[in-house]
């Protein structure tokens, strides 16, 4: 099976800033790669799919890219709100596994 | 507007079985894969299970492969979980979430979710 790993596990930064968080498919997905919100007590939610395409109603200080292997989730100015653990998902076959999580916290 | 509510979870002895299920409404619900995903307390996601919106096609993690049985039944809305042989390790909350389309994809709305303890 392909797994899905994260990179960091947790992170701190200032609001404002440009946020990065990696996820690294062991196998080739092409973009069949989603990531999710989900905060504290909350059900998770869809920020992006097919790697990069931003769900309707999602900041536009949300974005992604990546394909393949290799996929990035990016935060261009870091708000309060933001405050969240972020997952990628990817949908290229069964099974439709998530990576561990990124952890994002206010510095 | 779409609605999940998921329905079945309680508390189970290891080896015992349950029967999630999940009203859908607010969209055509043959049209749509649907999935089972579960969180345990503090952990991440887990992926446990899907079905195509015929229902043609079953997908199960490994985790749960033979002892897990998804289905549906689109004349009621509703999608199911029977959980059998049941591992303290299954303890989590189970969500039911809609997919994008009709085959399992990225998921684009997700259920307030229902707790299975598994506990002697």
């Amino acid at each position: 099976d392909i797994q899905m790993t994260q990179s960091p596990s947790s992170l701190s930064a200032s609001v404002g800033d440009r946020v990065t968080i990696t996820c690294r498919a062991s196998q080739g997905i092409s973009n069949y790669l989603a990531w999710y919100q989900q905060k504290p007590g909350k059900v998770p939610k869809l920020l992006i799919y097919a790697a990069s395409t931003l769900q309707s109603g999602v900041p536009a200080r949300f974005s992604g890219s990546g394909s393949g292997t290799d996929f990035t989730l990016t935060i261009s100015s870091l708000q309060p709100e933001d405050v969240a653990t972020y997952y990628c998902q990817k949908y290229n076959s069964a099974p439709y596994s998530f990576g561990q999580g990124t952890k994002l916290e206010i510095k | 507007e779409v609605q999940l509510l998921e329905s079945g979870g309680g508390l189970v002895q290891p080896g015992g079985s349950l029967r999630l299920s999940c009203a859908a409404s607010g969209f055509t619900f043959s049209n749509y894969a649907m999935s089972w995903v579960r969180q345990a307390s503090g952990k991440g996601l887990e992926w446990v299970s899907g079905m195509s919106g015929s229902g043609d096609s079953t997908y199960y993690a490994d985790s749960v492969k033979g002892r897990f049985t998804i289905s549906r039944d689109n004349s009621k809305n509703t999608l199911y979980l029977q959980m059998n042989n049941l591992r303290v390790e299954d303890t989590a909350v189970y969500y039911c979430a809609k997919d994008r389309s009709g085959v399992p994809t990225a998921i684009n709305y997700w259920g307030q979710g229902t707790l299975v303890t598994v506990s002697s």
